[in-house]
């Protein structure tokens, strides 16, 4: 079935330092591919996605990259604040598999 | 609107007995899944449905049972909890594929 690998799983970075995330999946027929953050003890949220048809997207400090060649997207923060620090989940096979998550800590 | 609702927020069952996670949406999505979240391993699908009458297995489906007799109501029921089965629900709802979901706030679980 699909696999979604997603790297690193703790990342640390200073305060105005970028940050990038990355999965791998399995399924070619995948076509969506959605990030979610999820704070402590709070439930997981939705911050972007993108589509098969699309390489990559922005919305204000946060990006998605797709490569469907390499079967890999990135999520890529720019800027970090603290309030980013949380755990990041990406998902394949059309929003039904989760990576394992990555602990993002913002240091200020 | 109150988005997606599950109850109870904390549940402690001994091995053996049974029991109903509820949730809830409000907004008319088609789409409706459930999840466990367990440390270190993400989100994984339990059960999910595409509509009323309509429900099928995710990645880890034993032990669980699901129905969706409305658009609005997925229940997710235990039949005889296993401490295998102590973990975080998270009951999710979608307005269709490749939409993004909507989660609840969880339901944390522990089987002695």
């Amino acid at each position: 079935g699909e696999n979604v690998e997603q790297h690193p799983s703790t990342l640390s970075v200073q305060e105005g330092d970028s940050a990038v995330i990355k999965c791998t999946y399995s399924d070619s027929a995948s076509n969506y591919f959605p990030w979610y953050k999820q704070e402590l003890g709070k439930r997981p949220q939705l911050i972007i996605d993108i589509r098969s048809n699309v390489g990559e997207k922005k919305d204000q400090r946060i990006a998605v990259t797709l490569n469907k060649t390499a079967k890999h997207f990135s999520l890529h923060i720019t800027e970090t604040q603290p309030e980013d620090s949380a755990v990041y989940f990406c998902a394949g096979n059309n929003d039904m598999r989760f990576g394992a998550g990555t602990r993002l800590t913002v240091k200020p | 609107n109150a988005g997606v609702t599950q109850t109870p927020k904390f549940q402690v069952l001994k091995t053996g007995q049974s029991m109903t996670l509820q949730c809830a949406q409000d907004m008319n999505h088609e789409y409706m899944s459930w999840y466990r979240q367990d440390p270190g391993m993400g989100l994984r699908l339990i059960h999910y449905s595409v509509g009323a009458g309509i429900t099928d297995q995710g990645e880890v489906p034993n032990g669980y049972n699901v129905s969706r007799s409305t658009t609005e109501d997925f229940p997710l029921r235990l039949l005889s909890a296993a401490p295998s089965q102590t973990s975080v629900y998270f009951c999710a709802s979608s307005s269709g594929p490749l939409r993004g979901q909507f989660f609840g706030p969880g339901t944390r679980l522990t089987v002695l």
